[in-house]
């Protein structure tokens, strides 16, 4: 089956610290890959996605993530995080094999807390 | 355009009664899903549907059941609520199984 893992469930970092979320999934075939951010209180909104093409992605916020194939990542970086930046990320992988069932899969997500 | 809605936002019940939780999107896709999300988990899929009057099992569906009778209405019931379905449930929807997640604001649900 089909798994996505975020290996940091907590980060504490100061305003103007650089940012590096990972994320590693179990796929061998074609993905689609997403970051969603969800901040306290909302619902989960679309930070950016890779579907094909250059590996390097840049979504909203100035959030940007890495396609590594050969190491099944997708890590999510920013290079100076702000107070509200403050959210719980989340890393998902839908397989494009209509074996796997064309399902998007969630990692089990970052808190990220901002000190101001 | 509203996106995608849920009604109700919170709700308390009592171990062995039963609820619908509506969802409701107004971007005519045919794709829509149930999570539910607890802390630690992510996000877990529990029904989806793939056009109206389909539905289809995810990967914690026991104790709920759903119905896709209207393309913008994805219902979800429980029958029998235990304290186990305590949890945050929230309704996507999306244009193709490839595409991104449209997600609604979530339902609090706690039972007793």
């Amino acid at each position: 089956a089909q798994s996505v893992s975020q290996h940091n469930h907590h980060v504490i970092l100061s305003e103007a610290a650089s940012l590096e979320l990972g994320c590693n999934y179990s796929y061998g075939g074609t993905v689609n890959l997403f970051w969603y951010v969800q901040y306290p209180g909302q619902h989960l909104q679309l930070l950016l996605k890779y579907f094909s093409g250059d590996p390097l992605v840049k979504g909203i916020k100035g959030f940007e993530a890495e396609f590594i194939k050969s190491k099944f990542s997708f890590n999510l970086r920013k290079p100076s995080v702000q107070w509200s930046d403050t959210a719980e990320y989340f890393c998902a992988v839908n397989s494009l094999i209509k074996a796997a069932g064309n399902k998007l899969t969630f990692g089990g997500g970052t808190r990220v807390l901002v000190k101001p | 355009n509203a996106g995608v809605t849920q009604t109700p936002k919170f709700r308390v019940l009592k171990t062995g009664q039963s609820m619908t939780l509506l969802c409701a999107q107004d971007m005519n896709h045919e794709y829509m899903y149930w999570y539910r999300q607890d802390p630690g988990m992510g996000l877990r899929l529990i029904h989806y549907s793939v056009g109206e009057g389909t539905t289809a099992k995810g990967e914690v569906p026991d104790g709920y059941n759903v119905s896709r009778l209207k393309k913008q209405n994805f219902l979800l019931g429980l029958e029998s609520a235990a304290p186990s379905q305590t949890s945050v449930y929230f309704c996507a929807s999306s244009s193709s199984p490839y595409n991104e997640q449209f997600f609604g604001p979530g339902t609090r649900l706690t039972v007793l």
